[in-house]
């Protein structure tokens, strides 16, 4: 069975500053999708960046990066520039093909002004 | 990816009575998927909507406090049936491309059990 384990229940960052959110998995699997959303207090689980496994190359969305490390089973995400529309809580997740969903216990950020 | 419709966004519900949450999609899919949200907690699967045969349930939820429909497509509903404060949480709709490899979620439907 898969495990996603985040490290940090609560972070916190200036605004405009840079701040990375841990996520670590445990898979035997070889192919595989890792994600994170983010959760505002709007309740909504919004996509905020995928990874897929069999790709060396780091996603990055905009503001949004992430740090794949496929041997150490590491995902971390990085948050450039924080914005206070930024504060939400955000949850690894870990997918193989046609599988369902595994969460970690999710990161409360708050974006300081 | 898909618009995803949840309809009620938030209720407050009587114990003892049941809901029933709707899910509509904006094009064909093929997963649909129902998720539990407790207060503070992380989401937890609940079941897998089929279109046309009975729902998968996951470990813990059953059909008869938790009956899901999808008779096509584009639209599943969940109930919460016999609700007690315990089933007090966010409900999420939720469906996955055709290559079962991304997961976007609907907005969430707040119940609040008293």
């Amino acid at each position: 069975a898969q495990t996603v384990t985040q490290s940090q229940p609560e972070m916190s960052v200036q605004e405009a500053e840079t701040v990375t959110l841990s996520c670590t998995y445990d898979t035997s699997e070889s192919n595989y999708y890792l994600f994170w959303y983010k959760q505002p207090p709007s309740r909504q689980m919004i996509l905020v960046i995928r990874q897929e496994a069999y790709k060396q190359q780091n996603a990055t969305e905009n503001r949004f990066s992430v740090n794949f490390q496929k041997a150490a089973k590491s995902f971390s995400l990085k948050i450039s520039d924080s914005q206070l529309g930024d504060t939400a809580m955000y949850f690894c997740a870990f997918i193989r093909s046609g599988d369902k969903l595994t969460f970690g216990t999710g990161t409360r950020l708050a974006v300081r002004p | 990816s898909a618009v995803i419709s949840q309809k009620p966004s938030r209720d407050i519900c009587q114990r003892g009575t049941s809901l029933t949450i709707q899910c509509q999609v904006d094009s064909q899919v093929t997963m649909m998927f129902w998720y539990r949200q407790q207060p503070g907690q992380s989401l937890t699967l609940i079941a897998t909507a089929n279109q046309g045969s009975e729902a998968t349930y996951e470990s813990g939820f059953v059909i008869d406090k938790f009956p899901i429909s999808r008779p096509n497509l584009t639209f599943s509903t969940l109930t919460v049936s016999n609700m007690s404060p315990e089933d007090s949480s966010i409900y999420l709709c939720s469906v996955g491309t055709a290559s079962g490899n991304t997961i976007y979620f609907g907005e969430g439907s707040w119940l609040t059990v008293v």
